[in-house]
Protein backbone atom coordinates (compact mmCIF):
# COMPACT_ATOMS: atom_id res chain seq x y z
CA UNK A 1 0.00 0.00 0.00
CA UNK A 2 1.47 3.48 -0.75
CA UNK A 3 1.47 5.80 1.84
CA UNK A 4 -0.88 8.46 -0.19
CA UNK A 5 -2.52 7.56 -2.30
CA UNK A 6 -4.52 10.12 -4.82
CA UNK A 7 -7.23 9.20 -7.65
CA UNK A 8 -5.47 10.09 -11.16
CA UNK A 9 -8.90 11.46 -12.88
CA UNK A 10 -8.99 12.64 -15.44
CA UNK A 11 -11.33 14.82 -13.92
CA UNK A 12 -13.61 16.90 -16.17
CA UNK A 13 -15.88 19.51 -15.10
CA UNK A 14 -18.06 22.84 -16.64
CA UNK A 15 -16.78 26.69 -16.16
CA UNK A 16 -17.92 27.68 -12.97
CA UNK A 17 -18.41 24.14 -10.94
CA UNK A 18 -16.90 23.53 -7.54
CA UNK A 19 -14.11 20.84 -7.69
CA UNK A 20 -13.17 18.28 -5.05
CA UNK A 21 -9.70 16.52 -5.18
CA UNK A 22 -8.55 15.00 -2.37
CA UNK A 23 -6.01 12.06 -1.18
CA UNK A 24 -5.94 9.55 2.02
CA UNK A 25 -2.90 8.71 3.49
CA UNK A 26 -1.78 5.65 6.20
CA UNK A 27 0.83 7.51 8.29
CA UNK A 28 -0.46 9.31 11.48
CA UNK A 29 2.97 10.79 11.95
CA UNK A 30 2.15 13.03 8.65
CA UNK A 31 1.78 16.67 10.02
CA UNK A 32 2.59 19.27 7.34
CA UNK A 33 0.33 18.74 4.14
CA UNK A 34 0.41 20.42 0.63
CA UNK A 35 -1.32 20.79 -2.81
CA UNK A 36 1.01 21.48 -6.03
CA UNK A 37 -0.34 22.75 -9.10
CA UNK A 38 1.17 21.55 -12.07
CA UNK A 39 0.74 22.45 -15.83
CA UNK A 40 1.75 20.86 -18.92
CA UNK A 41 5.35 21.29 -18.77
CA UNK A 42 6.20 22.74 -16.29
CA UNK A 43 7.32 22.44 -13.06
CA UNK A 44 5.03 21.82 -9.79
CA UNK A 45 3.91 25.01 -8.22
CA UNK A 46 2.59 25.48 -4.39
CA UNK A 47 -0.80 26.06 -3.85
CA UNK A 48 -1.81 25.67 -0.19
CA UNK A 49 0.36 24.36 2.89
CA UNK A 50 -1.61 23.61 6.34
CA UNK A 51 0.30 22.48 9.13
CA UNK A 52 -1.68 19.86 11.33
CA UNK A 53 -5.58 19.92 11.06
CA UNK A 54 -8.27 22.18 9.55
CA UNK A 55 -8.86 24.23 6.57
CA UNK A 56 -6.97 27.39 5.03
CA UNK A 57 -8.78 29.79 2.95
CA UNK A 58 -6.74 31.10 -0.21
CA UNK A 59 -9.07 33.01 -2.56
CA UNK A 60 -11.12 30.24 -4.81
CA UNK A 61 -8.96 27.58 -2.94
CA UNK A 62 -9.97 25.72 0.37
CA UNK A 63 -7.51 23.36 1.55
CA UNK A 64 -8.89 21.06 4.42
CA UNK A 65 -7.11 18.25 6.49
CA UNK A 66 -9.30 15.25 8.44
CA UNK A 67 -6.32 13.44 10.43
CA UNK A 68 -8.84 11.00 12.27
CA UNK A 69 -9.76 9.98 9.03
CA UNK A 70 -6.28 10.69 7.38
CA UNK A 71 -8.05 12.65 4.38
CA UNK A 72 -7.44 15.85 2.86
CA UNK A 73 -8.98 17.47 0.52
CA UNK A 74 -8.52 20.71 -2.09
CA UNK A 75 -11.54 22.49 -2.52
CA UNK A 76 -11.75 24.84 -6.14
CA UNK A 77 -14.71 27.22 -6.06
CA UNK A 78 -15.93 28.90 -9.45
CA UNK A 79 -13.35 26.98 -11.51
CA UNK A 80 -12.01 28.46 -14.49
CA UNK A 81 -10.65 26.79 -17.47
CA UNK A 82 -7.09 28.23 -15.90
CA UNK A 83 -7.40 25.97 -13.42
CA UNK A 84 -6.74 22.67 -15.81
CA UNK A 85 -3.80 21.05 -14.54
CA UNK A 86 -2.36 18.43 -12.40
CA UNK A 87 -2.79 18.78 -8.69
CA UNK A 88 -0.51 16.86 -6.68
CA UNK A 89 -1.14 16.40 -2.56
CA UNK A 90 1.98 16.35 -0.85
CA UNK A 91 2.58 15.45 3.08
CA UNK A 92 5.39 14.64 5.80
CA UNK A 93 5.69 13.85 9.19
CA UNK A 94 9.23 16.22 9.26
CA UNK A 95 9.54 19.90 8.98
CA UNK A 96 12.60 19.08 6.37
CA UNK A 97 11.62 19.46 2.94
CA UNK A 98 13.15 16.15 1.54
CA UNK A 99 10.88 13.81 3.69
CA UNK A 100 7.90 15.07 1.65
CA UNK A 101 5.62 12.42 0.03
CA UNK A 102 3.97 13.47 -3.27
CA UNK A 103 1.07 11.74 -4.62
CA UNK A 104 0.75 10.57 -8.39
CA UNK A 105 -1.64 13.79 -8.98
CA UNK A 106 -5.00 14.17 -10.25
CA UNK A 107 -5.76 15.91 -14.10
CA UNK A 108 -7.94 18.12 -13.94
CA UNK A 109 -9.97 19.84 -17.16
CA UNK A 110 -11.96 22.88 -16.72
CA UNK A 111 -14.39 22.57 -19.68
CA UNK A 112 -15.64 26.21 -21.20
CA UNK B 1 13.38 37.63 -10.85
CA UNK B 2 14.27 34.75 -12.91
CA UNK B 3 13.00 31.00 -11.64
CA UNK B 4 14.74 27.89 -11.12
CA UNK B 5 15.64 27.02 -14.39
CA UNK B 6 16.85 23.69 -16.25
CA UNK B 7 19.01 22.09 -19.19
CA UNK B 8 18.23 20.49 -20.95
CA UNK B 9 15.17 20.40 -21.55
CA UNK B 10 15.08 16.89 -23.38
CA UNK B 11 17.66 14.22 -23.14
CA UNK B 12 17.50 11.37 -25.35
CA UNK B 13 19.94 8.61 -24.19
CA UNK B 14 20.73 4.53 -24.88
CA UNK B 15 21.04 2.26 -21.95
CA UNK B 16 24.22 2.17 -20.29
CA UNK B 17 25.43 5.50 -20.99
CA UNK B 18 25.48 8.24 -18.58
CA UNK B 19 22.90 11.53 -18.47
CA UNK B 20 23.95 14.57 -16.99
CA UNK B 21 21.34 17.43 -16.00
CA UNK B 22 21.91 20.95 -14.54
CA UNK B 23 20.23 23.45 -12.51
CA UNK B 24 20.05 26.43 -11.63
CA UNK B 25 18.18 27.75 -8.19
CA UNK B 26 16.72 30.81 -8.03
CA UNK B 27 19.08 33.87 -6.84
CA UNK B 28 19.81 33.70 -2.75
CA UNK B 29 18.60 30.07 -2.42
CA UNK B 30 21.62 27.99 -1.01
CA UNK B 31 19.20 24.04 -1.52
CA UNK B 32 18.46 22.25 -3.87
CA UNK B 33 16.40 19.04 -4.19
CA UNK B 34 16.48 16.73 -7.42
CA UNK B 35 12.99 14.23 -7.92
CA UNK B 36 12.00 11.73 -10.45
CA UNK B 37 8.83 12.29 -11.83
CA UNK B 38 7.56 8.61 -13.37
CA UNK B 39 4.46 8.64 -15.36
CA UNK B 40 2.04 7.20 -12.71
CA UNK B 41 3.96 7.23 -10.23
CA UNK B 42 4.41 11.00 -8.63
CA UNK B 43 7.58 12.75 -7.89
CA UNK B 44 9.56 10.72 -5.69
CA UNK B 45 12.50 12.22 -3.98
CA UNK B 46 16.58 11.75 -5.36
CA UNK B 47 18.89 14.55 -2.99
CA UNK B 48 18.86 17.21 -1.58
CA UNK B 49 22.03 19.54 -1.30
CA UNK B 50 22.53 22.31 0.62
CA UNK B 51 25.77 24.31 1.27
CA UNK B 52 27.60 22.43 -0.68
CA UNK B 53 26.99 19.22 0.82
CA UNK B 54 24.69 16.23 0.36
CA UNK B 55 22.07 16.56 2.85
CA UNK B 56 19.81 13.39 2.36
CA UNK B 57 19.12 10.99 -0.85
CA UNK B 58 16.15 8.62 -1.11
CA UNK B 59 15.14 5.51 -2.02
CA UNK B 60 17.79 5.40 -5.41
CA UNK B 61 20.86 3.20 -6.32
CA UNK B 62 24.14 5.06 -6.00
CA UNK B 63 24.39 5.35 -9.87
CA UNK B 64 22.26 8.38 -8.97
CA UNK B 65 24.75 11.15 -8.07
CA UNK B 66 25.31 14.71 -8.19
CA UNK B 67 26.96 17.76 -6.66
CA UNK B 68 26.56 21.35 -5.84
CA UNK B 69 28.94 23.90 -7.10
CA UNK B 70 30.02 26.98 -5.22
CA UNK B 71 27.21 29.51 -6.77
CA UNK B 72 24.88 26.63 -5.82
CA UNK B 73 23.89 25.62 -8.89
CA UNK B 74 24.10 22.03 -9.28
CA UNK B 75 23.98 18.94 -11.35
CA UNK B 76 22.74 15.23 -11.49
CA UNK B 77 24.32 12.67 -13.01
CA UNK B 78 22.83 9.18 -13.62
CA UNK B 79 25.39 6.55 -14.75
CA UNK B 80 24.80 3.01 -16.66
CA UNK B 81 20.97 3.96 -17.72
CA UNK B 82 18.30 1.48 -17.61
CA UNK B 83 14.87 1.99 -19.43
CA UNK B 84 13.09 2.66 -16.40
CA UNK B 85 15.22 5.72 -15.52
CA UNK B 86 12.73 7.25 -18.52
CA UNK B 87 10.98 10.10 -16.54
CA UNK B 88 10.78 13.95 -16.03
CA UNK B 89 13.75 15.03 -13.85
CA UNK B 90 12.85 18.01 -11.62
CA UNK B 91 14.79 20.55 -9.99
CA UNK B 92 13.30 22.60 -7.12
CA UNK B 93 15.52 25.24 -4.76
CA UNK B 94 14.48 26.34 -1.44
CA UNK B 95 16.47 29.53 0.78
CA UNK B 96 15.66 27.35 4.29
CA UNK B 97 16.68 23.92 4.87
CA UNK B 98 13.38 23.54 6.78
CA UNK B 99 9.35 23.69 5.49
CA UNK B 100 10.14 26.89 3.55
CA UNK B 101 8.64 27.01 -0.03
CA UNK B 102 9.74 25.22 -2.24
CA UNK B 103 10.23 26.43 -6.52
CA UNK B 104 10.19 23.95 -8.90
CA UNK B 105 12.14 24.16 -12.28
CA UNK B 106 10.39 23.40 -15.43
CA UNK B 107 11.99 19.65 -15.61
CA UNK B 108 14.40 17.50 -17.99
CA UNK B 109 12.83 14.93 -19.77
CA UNK B 110 14.98 12.19 -20.17
CA UNK B 111 14.05 8.97 -22.44
CA UNK B 112 16.52 5.71 -22.35
CA UNK B 113 16.30 3.63 -25.49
Amino acid sequence: QKEVEQDPGPLSVPEGAIVSLNCTYSNSAFQYFMWYRQYSRKGPELLMYTYSSGNKEDGRFTAQVDKSSKYISLFIRDSQPSDSATYLCAMSAYSSASKIIFGSGTRLSIRP
Amino acid sequence: EAGVTQSPTHLIKTRGQQATLRCSPISGHTSVYWYQQALGLGLQFLLWYDEGEERNRGNFPPRFSGRQFPNYSSELNVNALELEDSALYLCASSSRTGMGEQYFGPGTRLTVT
